[in-house]
């Protein structure tokens, strides 16, 4: 099945700690993008990348970061910079007719 | 500086009854328009879209919105509401060709059996 793959569905950080959420696609699509969703509230743009090995900040990319080495995988790592990662974060891809599409989502609890 | 706004937090309609949730956009240039679902703890699964062209978009699950550029309005509309349709809705635009997206606050519809 095509189709954009995020992991792992939950995750638990303790303070201080870095955590990479998983992002992979094999949709051939070029442009990734990362959100972040918090109860109550639309999504949040953290990074995007429309090519491999370039990158841009979004709206909220303090304390994350990200990189984009291979077409399919776009890793999120969620620092220890970042104060409040509590939140559901989704990857999407987007494809040549300009349609974005979703992942499941990965929740990130910090405990 | 650009902005989706969904006035309404949550919606209640009966099954069976017509349905429209309202979105508002700012945006100086020709907006790119899309509608997503989200059942609890999923991703976002697209309704439909506008680029250009009729004003009026159809999409998935008998799903179909207006696009009003006078009033910077794009409002999703549904003529008979389904049990399965109570999920949350949102509204976004999508900037420049990067095509960010900027998100509503999303509306939470409930459907009463």
């Amino acid at each position: 099945d095509g189709g954009i793959t995020q992991s792992p569905k939950y995750l638990f950080r303790k303070e201080g700690q870095n955590v990479t959420l998983s992002c992979e696609q094999n949709l051939n699509h070029d442009a990734m993008y990362w959100y972040r969703q918090d109860p109550g509230q639309g999504l949040r743009l953290i990074y995007y990348s429309q090519i491999v090995n370039d990158f841009q900040k979004g709206d909220i990319a303090e304390g994350y970061s990200v990189s984009r080495e291979k077409k399919e995988s776009f890793p999120l790592t969620v620092t220890s910079a970042q104060k409040n990662p509590t939140a559901f974060y989704l990857c999407a891809s987007k494809n040549t007719g300009n349609t974005i599409y979703f992942g499941e989502g990965s929740w990130l609890t910090v405990v | 500086a650009q902005s989706v706004t969904q006035p309404d937090i949550h919606i209640t309609v009966s099954e069976g009854a017509s349905l429209e949730l309202r979105c508002n956009y700012s945006y100086g240039a020709t907006p790119y328009l899309f509608w997503y679902v989200q059942s609890p703890g999923q991703g976002l699964q697209l309704l439909l879209k506008y680029f250009s062209g009729d004003t009026l978009v159809q999409g998935i699950k008998g799903f179909e919105a207006e696009f009003k550029r006078s009033q910077s309005s794009f409002n999703l509309r549904k003529p008979s509401v389904h049990w399965s349709d109570a999920a949350e809705y949102f509204c976004a635009v999508g900037v420049d060709s990067s095509y960010k997206l900027i998100f509503g606050s999303g509306t939470r519809l409930l459907v009463r059996p």
